[in-house]
């Protein structure tokens, strides 16, 4: 079962700031916090991961709380090739199911012109 | 810098046949993971390869089956198909470097009639 709890779905203005939220309350020490979206009929694309620091990269921010139960991914400026459905995932760092994602539902992001 | 492939995009087989996919890794990557994808559905992790060796496997019956080459390429087989096997099959690769942030093919699409 997935570890993570996100919103079924979310509009956001096209080149406003879509902002997704991520509920990972039982997640342990040893656990990254990773985010992928899937564009309609692709595979999975990476976007970012972190472990308990905030991390930025070319695609977007990732933002975890400090007590690690929570995170938001941060598209800073949404366009229409953002509308996708949008997965948190928690993954141990080493040990059993460190070699698997497990998928939840995640949210689908629809960015409206 | 060449990504994940997969072949072939789409397929039709009849229930009980076997069916064999195949996927080449991303350059430098030597572990590859298989996941299954019913419509509607978040990716579900069947097994994955390292070193030629299954390394974790899912929820899936031993009729679900994986090869990995020395070239890192892989290969899904199912035998014995059902209908429920109609998926999206995707491969991913990643590096065993401790994140093994997880990159994925466009995937095949097996209807099975």
């Amino acid at each position: 079962d997935a570890k993570t709890t996100q919103p079924p779905s979310m509009d956001c203005a096209e080149g406003r700031a879509a902002n997704l939220p991520c509920n990972h309350s039982t997640i342990s020490g040893n656990e990254y916090v990773y985010w992928y979206r899937q564009i309609h009929s692709q595979g999975p694309q990476y976007i970012i991961h972190g472990l308990k620091n905030n991390e930025t990269n070319e695609m977007a921010s990732l933002i975890i709380t400090e007590d690690r139960k929570s995170s938001t991914l941060i598209l800073p400026h949404a366009t229409l090739r953002d509308t996708a459905v949008y997965y948190c995932i928690v993954r141990p760092r080493s040990g059993a199911g460190s070699y698997q994602l497990t998928f939840g539902k995640g949210t689908k992001l629809s960015v409206i012109p | 810098e060449t990504g994940v492939t997969q072949s072939p995009t789409h397929l039709i087989k009849t229930r009980g046949q076997q069916v064999t996919l195949r996927c080449s890794s991303q350059s430098g990557h030597n572990t590859v993971s298989w996941y299954q994808q019913a419509l509607g559905q978040g990716p579900q992790f069947i097994f994955q390869y390292y070193r030629e060796e299954e390394n974790g496997r899912g929820n899936f019956p031993p009729r679900f089956s994986g090869l990995q080459f020395p070239n890192y390429s892989s290969e899904l087989n199912v035998n014995a198909l059902e209908l429920d096997d109609s998926a999206l099959y995707l491969c991913a690769s990643s590096i065993r470097d401790g994140t093994e942030s997880q990159y994925f093919g466009p995937g095949t699409r097996l209807l099975v009639l």
